[in-house]
């Protein structure tokens, strides 16, 4: 079974750009989660889907980012316009039923110069 | 204060000895607490969650929770060079919805 995936790795973008990162649960999850991990500091939630639903994204830092899953399986985040204060490692991870059982994925390492 | 609080380390041991790793966490309405292990530039993996108060093993590993005095920790038997990662505390806060809140984790270094 294919574990969570996440494209791409890396991405290096100018201040003022935007990006996308994309995550892939493993198949019949339900449950999807986005977090974040900013240099020296803890990995900290941002939002968690249940199939195409938002079901709690109070860990969104502001509105430049916009989440979106398509048809509940893979989702989005994209960042419109980045700042150098987005820069870090974003995770996402899946579980088909609580976040107690859920599989991070490797992460997207996100360089904002 | 930091909601989940851990000693960046790293903490160095010798092979074969006890690795023990602690967490604070400040809210009370904690109620699951778990483990992960993060190799550099890995996905975290989750090793153990605990619910109750005492002691939980599986394998070389053991956490240990006192809810009383809001700490949770790891044991790891025996450690060896592989066990060398950052283990990161969360914990899980039923009025907070289903997700979870990190510790900045511990950097562990195991010496052949």
């Amino acid at each position: 079974e294919a574990g969570v995936t996440q494209f791409p790795s890396h991405s290096v973008i100018e201040k003022g750009q935007t990006v996308t990162l994309r995550c892939d649960p493993i198949s019949g999850h339900d449950n999807l989660y986005w977090y974040r991990r900013v240099m020296g500091k803890e990995i900290k939630f941002l939002l968690h889907f249940v199939k195409e639903s938002k079901q709690d994204e109070s860990g969104m830092p502001n509105n430049r980012f916009l989440a979106e899953r398509t048809g509940g399986t893979y989702s989005t985040l994209k960042v419109q316009p980045a700042e150098l204060e987005d820069s870090g490692v974003y995770f996402c991870a899946s579980s088909q039923d609580r976040v107690a059982t859920a599989y991070f994925g490797p992460g997207t390492r996100l360089t904002v110069t | 204060q930091k909601e989940v609080e851990q000693n960046s380390g790293p903490l160095s041991v010798p092979e074969g000895a006890i690795a023990s790793l602690n967490c604070t966490y400040s809210d009370r309405g904690s109620q699951s607490f778990f483990w992960y292990r993060q190799y550099s530039g890995k996905s975290p993996e989750l090793i153990m969650f605990i619910y109750s108060n005492g002691d939980k093993e599986d394998g070389r590993f053991t956490a240990q929770l006192n809810k009383a005095s809001q700490y949770v920790s790891l044991l790891i038997r025996d450690s060896q060079p592989s066990d060398s990662a950052t283990y990161l505390c969360a914990v899980k806060i039923e009025s907070s919805g289903d997700k979870l809140t990190f510790g900045t984790g511990t950097r562990l270094a195991v010496r052949p």
